[in-house]
């Protein structure tokens, strides 16, 4: 099973900054990698996928890159409706599809 | 628009088992897609527990494999999740969600259920 280890757990942010998330796979993926973002109470929503390609409806803010092990999602301007938990997905090697834990953009 | 509804009890007893139903809406389960079920214990990540094909195909998490069982109700278009042997390790959000056939991300998710296993 491949392990997704994201960082930092935490980072305290104010609105208008740059934001860069990362997430680390425990063997290459290629860029076979996804990003959610989740905020309290809702699903998780697609952000990112094949590490660098936004999903339809999501803002040019929002910028993914990496391949092999090490990945990055950074989050350009950052707004208020940002403030949520990012995960990571990797898709290179199954079963199981594998998550990182997260990381939480919280307000400073 | 691709709209996924989880259903089924709140509360499960330990040792029996949790069954929950995912109705889609604005998609047909019989199309070339995955069907999937993610679950989050409260305060935790992600766990992907498994998905099935319109051809009753299964992939499993191998850590579950022995206790989940995923079907599929083309007539209602919907699908299901069963896990046997629940502990209060099986408390959870859980969500469904839709995977296109041929990539690995899930495009569309369902709003979520909280599950809850306790006397």
């Amino acid at each position: 099973e491949i392990v997704m280890t994201q960082s930092p757990a935490t980072l305290s942010v104010s609105p208008g900054e740059r934001v860069t998330l990362s997430c680390r796979a425990s063997q290459s993926i290629s860029s076979n990698l996804a990003w959610y973002q989740q905020k309290p109470g809702q699903a998780p929503s697609l952000l990112i996928y094949d590490a660098s390609t936004r999903a339809t409806g999501i803002p040019a803010r929002f910028s993914g890159s990496g391949s092999g092990t090490e990945f990055t999602l950074t989050i350009n301007r950052l707004q208020a409706e940002d403030f949520a938990l990012y995960y990571c997905q990797q898709y290179n090697n199954w079963p199981p599809w594998t998550f990182g834990q997260g990381t939480k953009v919280e307000f400073k | 628009q691709v709209q996924l509804q989880e259903s089924g009890p709140g509360l499960v007893k330990p040792s029996g088992t949790l069954s929950l139903t995912c109705a889609v809406s604005g998609d047909s389960v019989t199309n070339n897609n995955w069907w999937s079920w993610v679950r989050q214990p409260p305060g935790k990540g992600l766990e992907w527990i498994g998905e099935i094909y319109h051809s009753g195909g299964t992939n499993y998490n191998p850590s579950l494999k022995s206790r989940v069982t995923i079907s599929l109700d083309k007539s209602k278009n919907r699908f299901s999740l069963e896990v046997s042997s629940v502990t209060a390790a099986d408390t959870s959000v859980y969500y469904c969600a839709r995977r296109s056939y041929n990539n690995g991300w899930l495009d569309y998710w369902g709003q979520g259920t909280l599950v809850t296993v306790s006397s």
